[in-house]
C-alpha cells in the first residue's frame, strides 16, 4: 500500500527565506508526482506535476524535484512571500491506477 | 486551463436529510470523476473513481449507500449524502480527469458540509 509522507507538518519562517519541503513514498512505482498548494477552506491549486522520467521541473520561483529509487521528493521555494503561506500537499499517481495518493501536508506561515 | 466546478461551495443542513453535491468539468469531457474528502487540517482521502455511464468504485471503509455517485455525462458526477449526520459533516473535494496526452486531474474548489 502507497504511503505518501510530508515532513515537516508545519513551518513558519520570516519572509525572503528560501525553504524545502520534503515528501516521501513507500512505494517507487510511481506515474507520477504532484505538488498543490491549499489555502484555507479552499480547494486545490497545482503547481507542479513531475513524470516519472523526470527528475525535476520548475515554475517561477518554484522547483520541484523526484528521486524515485528513493522515494522522494522535494519543493523548493525561493524568496518566500508572505502570499506563499498555505499548506502543500504532494501526491503520487501509482503505476497502472488512476488515483492519486496525497501526503499528510505542511502548513506554511511566512511572516513579513 | 482546465476548470473544474462544484456546486454549492457550502451547505448546512439538518441531521436525517440528504444533499447532493454537483461536480461539473467546464472545459472539457471527464470520462473519470474522483470524490475526496478533507476533515480539518487533515490531507485529502479518496473515496470513490466515477466512471461515467457505470458504477463508482468506492474505496475501503466508504459506505456506497450512504454516500451515492452518479457518472450520468462526460461533464458531470454528483455525489449524494443520504441521511447526514453530523460526523459527515466536512469537506468534499471533486477531481476529473482530463485524459489525452496530458492526463492529469483537475480539482474543483470544494463544498463545505456542516450537518446540524
Amino acid at each position: 500500500k502507497q504511503e505518501v509522507t510530508q515532513i515537516p507538518a508545519a513551518l513558519s519562517v520570516p519572509e525572503g527565506e528560501n525553504l524545502v519541503l520534503n515528501c516521501s513514498f513507500t512505494d517507487s512505482a510511481i506515474y507520477n508526482l504532484q505538488w498543490f498548494r491549499q489555502d484555507p477552506g479552499k480547494g486545490l491549486t497545482s503547481l507542479l506535476l513531475i513524470q516519472s522520467s523526470q527528475r525535476e521541473q520548475t515554475s517561477g520561483r518554484l522547483n520541484a524535484s523526484l528521486d524515485k529509487s528513493s522515494g522522494r521528493s522535494t519543493l523548493y521555494i525561493a524568496a518566500s512571500q508572505p502570499g506563499d503561506s498555505a499548506t502543500y500537499l504532494c501526491a503520487v499517481r501509482i503505476m497502472g491506477f488512476q488515483k492519486l495518493v496525497f501526503g499528510t501536508g505542511t502548513r506554511l506561515l511566512v511572516s513579513p | 486551463g482546465a476548470v473544474v466546478s462544484q456546486h454549492p461551495s457550502r451547505v448546512i443542513c439538518k441531521s436525517g436529510t440528504s444533499v447532493k453535491i454537483e461536480c461539473r468539468s467546464l472545459d472539457f469531457q471527464a470520462t473519470t470523476m474522483f470524490w475526496y474528502r478533507q476533515f480539518p487540517k487533515q490531507s485529502l482521502m479518496l473515496m470513490a473513481t466515477s466512471n461515467e455511464g457505470s458504477k463508482a468504485t468506492y474505496e475501503q471503509g466508504v459506505e456506497k449507500d450512504k454516500f451515492l455517485i452518479n457518472h450520468a455525462s462526460l461533464t458531470l458526477s454528483t455525489l449524494t449524502v443520504t441521511s447526514a449526520h453530523p460526523e459527515d459533516s466536512s469537506f468534499y473535494i471533486c477531481s476529473a480527469r482530463s485524459g489525452g496526452a496530458t492526463d492529469t486531474q483537475y480539482f474543483g474548489p470544494g463544498t463545505r458540509l456542516t450537518v446540524l
